[in-house]
């Protein structure tokens, strides 16, 4: 059974970057029939998509990533193969960064996310 | 691009149905049948219960349907229960520049 599991700092400072790490277990992060993506929801709010990559079978190209146009100049998305793990970043943030971040799996050219990791709490603050 | 629009809170009794708007543009559920439909219970991760506007994953209920029509895609719960208290999020294809976007969340109460 595919399993995602995001790690990584829960307490940013304002105007740093966000990082966060998806590991994939029990499926490669190589095969191209999927996208691998992140998601993020502010306590109480409804859900945000962050971005989106797949991987081509060779280093990832700027034709396999997609990001939600509010966030673009701030967010980079990129996948590792050797550790079967893909990554978020989000520079200069603030408190309305503060969310739960979700990495999923979802059908290519879809909004059909059918596995996700348990989420994490991450709060910017001063 | 804003988000799909949904109502932020419903409410019904047990054994009754209930149906839950989404409205988009002719960007995104307009042009897609690419409507996926979320139910998210207090502190989990979102789970598929729709896609493809209309399609039932494995183990989801039938109780649950889905539709569209124009702009609107719309979640039907008939019979309602319990455990379908949660939040639900209706989300949809939006092209290559857009790509995804999820509407707001309606609270779902069951009385």
């Amino acid at each position: 059974q595919l399993q995602l599991q995001e790690s990584g700092p829960r307490l940013v400072k304002t105007s740093e970057t966000l990082s966060l790490t998806c590991t994939v277990s029990g499926g490669s992060i190589s095969s191209n029939s999927y996208q691998w993506g992140w998601i993020r929801q502010p306590p109480g709010k409804g859900l945000e998509w962050i971005g989106s990559i797949y991987y081509t079978g060779r280093t990832y190209d700027k034709s396999s990533l997609y990001y939600t146009p509010s966030l673009k100049s701030r967010v980079t998305i990129s996948v590792s193969r050797s550790t079967n793990q893909f990554s978020l970043r989000v520079n200069s943030v603030t408190a309305a960064d503060t969310a739960v971040y979700f990495c999923a799996r979802h059908v290519r050219s879809s909004g059909e996310f059918h596995f996700w990791g348990q989420g994490i709490l991450v709060s910017v603050s001063s | 691009q804003s988000a799909l629009t949904q109502p932020a809170s419903m409410s019904g009794s047990p054994g009754q149905s209930i149906t839950i708007s989404c409205t988009g543009t002719s960007s995104d559920i307009g042009s897609y049948n690419l409507v996926t439909w979320y139910q998210q219970h207090p502190g989990q991760a979102p789970k598929v219960i729709i896609y493809e506007v209309n399609k039932r994953p494995s183990g989801v209920s039938d109780r649950f349907s889905g539709s569209k029509s124009g702009n609107t895609a719309s979640l039907t719960i008939s019979g309602l229960q319990a455990e379908d208290e949660a939040d639900y999020h209706c989300c949809s294809f939006a092209g290559t520049t857009t790509y995804v976007l999820f509407g707001g969340g309606t609270k779902l109460t069951v009385l």
